[in-house]
């Protein structure tokens, strides 16, 4: 098993829907969590963190946590164009590795 | 404040040659990331600088890698003897510490002809 895994890709959505990221790990005492946006060609872009079960708000973005099933996910509200890129999960794994091990990524695609 | 840079943003050399990346972090941030990103992947870490030392450096694949930071501030990423394999994009980043958010600069794409 990967140490991270995301949903594999492309994910389609239309416009104005909620798009659903997830992402799984394997180190059961990991504490921080990240979700990254990446436009092609473009380096990756912070746009969540998370450190504690339950769920984080912020604008059209939620992050949600389960550590009891080590899963982590991104919802996206009201989908927009603008939201087409790769997003990455990031998973500081202090125990196992003592460092952020990124997923491989999903792709979405928000179609007008 | 200013994000993370880095120079070049690409750079094109021959297989055998010797190629170094920069990159300067964000003001304050002590700790320092290298990664590296080929297409369809995510970053793949190389190393870790807590200050001038480098803290963990697990991930450089072999000895023609290395890097410094001498100051502990601007890191430079050094590659002996390029190999064609060696083509991707290298990623800096920077936070405040080890599990803390990081910020990353916009890549330096190298192309090892």
């Amino acid at each position: 098993q990967k140490e991270v895994e995301q949903n594999s890709g492309p994910l389609s959505v239309p416009e104005g829907a909620i798009a659903s990221l997830n992402c799984t790990y394997s180190d059961r005492v990991s504490q921080s969590f990240f979700w990254y946006r990446q436009y092609s060609g473009k380096s990756p872009e912070l746009i969540m963190s998370i450190y504690s079960n339950g769920d984080k708000e912020d604008g059209r973005f939620t992050a949600q946590l389960n550590k009891a099933s080590q899963y982590v996910s991104l919802l996206i509200r009201d989908s927009q164009p603008s939201d087409s890129a790769t997003y990455l999960c990031a998973v500081y794994m202090k125990t196992s590795y003592d460092k952020v091990i990124f997923g491989p990524g999903t792709s979405l695609s928000v179609i007008p | 404040g200013a994000g993370v840079s880095q120079t070049p943003s690409n750079k094109v050399t021959e297989k055998g040659k010797y190629v170094e990346l920069r990159c300067d972090p964000i003001s304050g941030h002590t700790a320092l990331y290298w990664y590296r990103q080929s297409l369809g992947q995510g970053p793949e870490f190389l190393i870790y600088f807590q200050g001038t030392g480098a803290a963990d450096d697990s991930g450089l694949p072999n000895d023609r890698f290395f890097a410094v930071r001498p100051e502990g501030s601007v890191s430079t990423l050094k590659i002996q003897r390029t190999e064609r394999g060696d083509s991707a994009v290298y990623l800096c980043a920077s936070s405040f510490g080890r599990g803390n958010e990081q910020y990353f600069g916009p890549g330096t794409r190298l192309t090892v002809t």
